[in-house]
């Protein structure tokens, strides 16, 4: 257990929906990165957070959005989902957002969109 | 920008055989490298990581990485594998100017067989 809680698990929608992924990262870590991870794609960086603000951003869609809150949860937001947005989408976190520090990552929501 | 090729798609072995899993990268600035592991329906974990020192790096579970500076690899070793060594692994990149983003490669599955 690396102590990063995803929820919800499995999240099954349609084309059009708009769901929200939520992390909660480990007890004291300040930073916050998303993946995605697709049979096609791989595992892609979308967007890391620290301490309430954006730090980094990749392949991150323009459909997608993300926010940190004051208690360093996390939520990414997907919105007019496509076919190909049914992913695995992982949570991370560090202490702190220097690439130096360990990635923790989480079980991950596993997207369905029919 | 960081690149990350992974040489094997699949890797089957023998039990108490040893495995080497191979990692080319590519980047224009100096980079920390990581080997993750994902075991089947969970999170990635950490297995070991290069930040700068000695080239060999050892890390969880038996496992040890040469890091090439030259041939710009990351290769991962282990003398001897296990059934429960069936798994993802996952090579990762990080620049030392780019936060914690992480670039990975596409993986190799590792398939222990008695």
């Amino acid at each position: 257990d690396s102590g990063v809680t995803q929820t919800p698990k499995h999240l099954i929608t349609a084309t059009g929906q708009r769901v929200t992924l939520r992390c909660s990262p480990r007890s004291g870590d300040l930073s916050v990165y998303w993946y995605q991870q697709s049979l096609d794609q791989g595992l892609q960086f979308l967007i890391q957070y620290y301490n309430g603000e954006e730090r980094a951003k990749g392949n991150i869609l323009e459909r997608f959005s993300a926010q940190q809150f004051p208690d360093l949860h996390s939520e990414l937001n997907l919105s007019s989902l496509e076919l190909g947005d049914s992913a695995l989408y992982f949570c991370a976190s560090s202490v702190d957002g220097q690439a130096v520090y360990e990635q923790y990552f989480g079980p991950g929501t596993r997207l369905t969109v029919t | 920008a960081q690149s990350v090729t992974q040489l094997d798609s699949q890797v089957p072995v023998f039990e108490e055989a040893p495995v080497e899993l191979r990692c080319n990268y590519s980047s224009s600035v100096s980079v920390y490298l990581f080997w993750y592991v994902q075991y089947p329906n969970q999170g990635l974990q950490l297995l070991l990581k290069y930040l700068s020192g000695s080239t060999l790096v050892k890390g969880i579970n038996g496992f040890e990485a040469e890091f090439n500076k030259s041939q710009t690899s990351f290769h991962l070793r282990k003398p001897s594998v296990h059934i429960s060594d069936t798994a993802e692994y996952f090579c990762a990149v990080s620049g030392t100017d780019s936060w914690g983003k992480l670039q990975f490669g596409a993986g190799t599955q590792v398939v222990v067989t008695p």
